[in-house]
């Protein structure tokens, strides 16, 4: 049974570009989140999905960021006009039910740099 | 506001000891506490879950103490192991659904 799976494991961008990053959960898991890590810094809450739905989205930056989880495919995190501040680790965990107290699964993260 | 704090100063102790990491929030009463561990560039990998009725976890070298009337949480490794080298993480539900609110880990190191 894999495991969280995200790709690209590492990511250069330049300046205002996008970057898209994708999340495909263990399997048997509808839910999805997306947690940033900064450099020095603990990880954030960002965004929960479930399939077509955005659950809650309290953490996400209000420009530029975006999230979804198709019916079909993995999740996606896309940054547009990426900036220096963007550089970071983003996992993506997912769960087989919402309900508190389900063990969440990480994944490895994608390495977001921003030159 | 919430606010979770672990000890930001590595922990350094020697082979065979205890190592003891504390976990202190404020402004929530949550149900239950997380504790992660996670290696460098790697993703955090969950090692016990405590709830708010339980005062006490154990997994195998692993133990867990949640003090609701503190707003503490104690992690314990016994006979410690090099490898058990990582930074380790705690969290918490805050708005319960699994979004978890990290506090920004204390990192272990273990020397042989």
């Amino acid at each position: 049974n894999a495991g969280v799976m995200q790709n690209p494991r590492h990511l250069v961008r330049r300046r205002g570009q996008e970057a898209r990053l994708r999340c495909s959960p263990m399997k048997g898991h509808s839910h999805v989140y997306w947690y940033r890590q900064l450099p020095e810094e603990g990880l954030k809450f960002m965004v929960y999905l479930q399939k077509e739905n955005i659950i809650d989205e309290s953490g996400m930056p209000k420009e530029r960021f975006s999230a979804e989880f198709p019916k079909e495919g993995p999740s996606i995190l896309r940054i547009q006009q990426v900036v220096r501040g963007d550089s970071a680790a983003y996992f993506c965990a997912s769960s087989p039910g919402g309900s508190t107290g389900n063990t969440i699964y990480f994944g490895e993260g994608s390495w977001l740099t921003v030159v | 506001s919430q606010k979770i704090e672990q000890n930001s100063e590595a922990l350094n102790i020697q082979e065979g000891k205890t190592a003891t990491l504390t976990c202190n929030y404020t402004n929530y009463s949550p149900a239950y506490l997380q504790w992660y561990r996670q290696d460098p560039g790697r993703g955090p990998v969950f090692l016990l879950l405590i709830r708010e009725n339980e005062k006490e976890k154990r997994k195998e070298r692993l133990k867990v103490t949640f003090d609701t009337t503190l707003k503490q949480s104690l992690f314990h490794i016994t006979a410690s192991q090099p490898a058990d080298s990582a930074t380790y993480l705690c969290a918490l539900d805050i708005n319960a659904g699994n979004m978890l609110t990290f506090g920004g880990g204390t990192r272990l190191m273990v020397k042989p």
